[in-house]
């Protein structure tokens, strides 16, 4: 079946510790998006990426890093720097776009906590 | 003033109610329009597109006012499956960059 994969389902970070979230897709989408989200909060965008090797800054960038090596995969590293990492991570993709902007497709979610 | 904006509900409807929900959004240059349906700590899903002239699937019926820079979204025979978090969803401009509503809750009840 083709989705969206998301790894580990919950994840908890130790103070001064960086945790990396796994996205796999097998869509074969051009672009991927990390986005999080908090109890009460609309979806905010944490970083973007429309092609391999390049990504943008989201929103809320600060505290997080990317990369994107495969088309297949974008990894999250939530680090140190992040003081507030409890949220729910969200990963997306979408096709190219064409006339118009296309909807995105997410992961199930990581649940991310603080020990 | 928020880019997307919802009422956040909760909607309490009983079954087989019609029930309407409203989104307002700040920029006119907006392009492209969505619904999603979020059920409790699950992510989001696509419900459907939401195009100028308006669009129905089954008894869902979007609608687009760009005058007014609103979209509406009308559910007909509320199931009680049809309860969850509807988010309004418009993008800006290119980049595929999506801006998410807050959401709006739906609680159908027997």
């Amino acid at each position: 079946d083709g989705g969206i994969t998301q790894s580990p389902k919950y994840l908890f970070r130790k103070e001064g510790q960086n945790v990396t979230l796994s996205c796999e897709q097998n869509l074969n989408h051009d672009a991927m998006y990390w986005y999080r989200q908090d109890p009460g909060q609309g979806l905010r965008l944490i970083y973007y990426s429309q092609i391999v090797n390049d990504f943008q800054k989201g929103d809320i960038a600060e505290g997080y890093s990317v990369s994107r090596e495969k088309k297949e995969s974008f990894p999250l590293t939530v680090t140190s720097a992040q003081k507030n990492p409890t949220a729910f991570y969200l990963c997306a993709s979408s096709g190219r776009q064409g006339r118009g902007n296309q909807p995105q497709h997410f992961g199930d979610g990581t649940r991310l906590s603080i020990l | 003033r928020k880019e997307v904006e919802q009422d956040p509900g909760p909607f309490n409807v009983p079954e087989g109610a019609t029930v309407a929900f409203n989104c307002t959004y700040s920029n006119s240059a907006s392009q492209s329009f969505f619904w999603y349906r979020q059920d409790c700590r699950k992510e989001p899903k696509l419900l459907m597109s939401v195009y100028s002239s308006g669009n129905e699937d089954g008894r869902f019926t979007a609608q687009l006012n760009r005058a007014s820079q609103y979209i509406s979204l009308l559910i007909r025979d509320s199931k009680l499956s049809d309860s969850a978090t509807y988010l309004c969803v418009v993008a800006f401009g290119g980049g595929n960059k999506l801006t998410f509503g807050t959401g709006t809750q739906l609680k159908v009840e027997l």
